[in-house]
């Protein structure tokens, strides 16, 4: 099984919203509304801010979303701020095994 | 709140066997999954493997072949043992909790709710 895509990188303005996308297949991200998304910063562990698609773990700001279409699912940041400049991953339920996206990283100009 | 420390040596040789503890504190280790995660450095976070309290475990396919995970519930652990490894093995690992997801009478993960600060193992002679 191959890891899930991402882009490589985006960016915004604070105040803007951006979303990057995570794009599996049909066996992973497009059969189970089990995506996850992590947040990390340098030198840190990541930070859950996103599971089961679309729900947020308490203390995670409303600013953050996810969503899916098909075999694509988003996290879309509104509202940027400084501090979520960070490095994104996703992550998927695929059965038997679990997979992550190669990471996005986010700055904030 | 629910802690969880690494601990293991954070140098291996090649060929030898990484092995690292994961320490759970703040709560009990049983009715939920635990997980191994490795982050090479400067790179992507990848799978390893998740065991269940009760032993039951599930391994990342394309390491398999080399990966052994097991828990002590009395010492609230589990713990990791790698073979084998290379350079390509060098990478932070992280240990997480997994709350436990079935369907259709069948028990995974789905994402990662705590994890460790993460450990740097490096292989090198």
């Amino acid at each position: 099984q191959s890891a899930l895509t991402q882009p490589a990188s985006v960016s915004g303005s604070p105040g803007q919203s951006i979303t990057i996308s995570c794009t599996g297949t049909s066996s992973d991200v497009g059969s189970y509304n089990l995506v996850s998304w992590y947040q990390q910063h340098p030198g840190k562990a990541p930070k859950v801010i996103i599971y089961e698609g679309s729900k947020r773990p308490a203390g995670v700001s409303n600013r953050f979303s996810g969503s899916k279409s098909g075999n694509t699912a988003s996290l879309t940041i509104s509202g940027l701020q400084a501090e979520d400049e960070a490095d994104y991953y996703c992550c998927s339920y695929a059965g038997s095994s679990t997979l992550f996206g190669g990471g996005t990283k986010l700055t904030v100009l | 709140q629910v802690q969880l420390q690494e601990s293991g040596p954070g140098l291996v040789k090649p060929s030898e066997t990484l092995s690292l503890t994961c320490t759970v504190s703040g709560g009990s280790i049983s009715t939920y999954y635990w997980s191994w995660i490795r982050q090479p450095p400067g790179k992507g976070l990848e799978w390893i493997a998740y065991i269940y309290y009760s032993g039951s475990t599930n391994y990342n396919p394309s390491l398999k072949s080399r990966v052994t995970m097991s828990v002590d519930t009395s010492k609230n652990q589990f713990s990791l043992k790698l073979s084998s490894v290379s350079a390509a093995d060098t990478a932070v690992y992280y240990c997480a909790r997994a709350p436990k997801y079935c369907t259709n009478g069948v028990c995974s993960i789905y994402y990662f709710d705590y994890w460790g600060q993460g450990s740097l193992v490096t292989v090198s002679s």
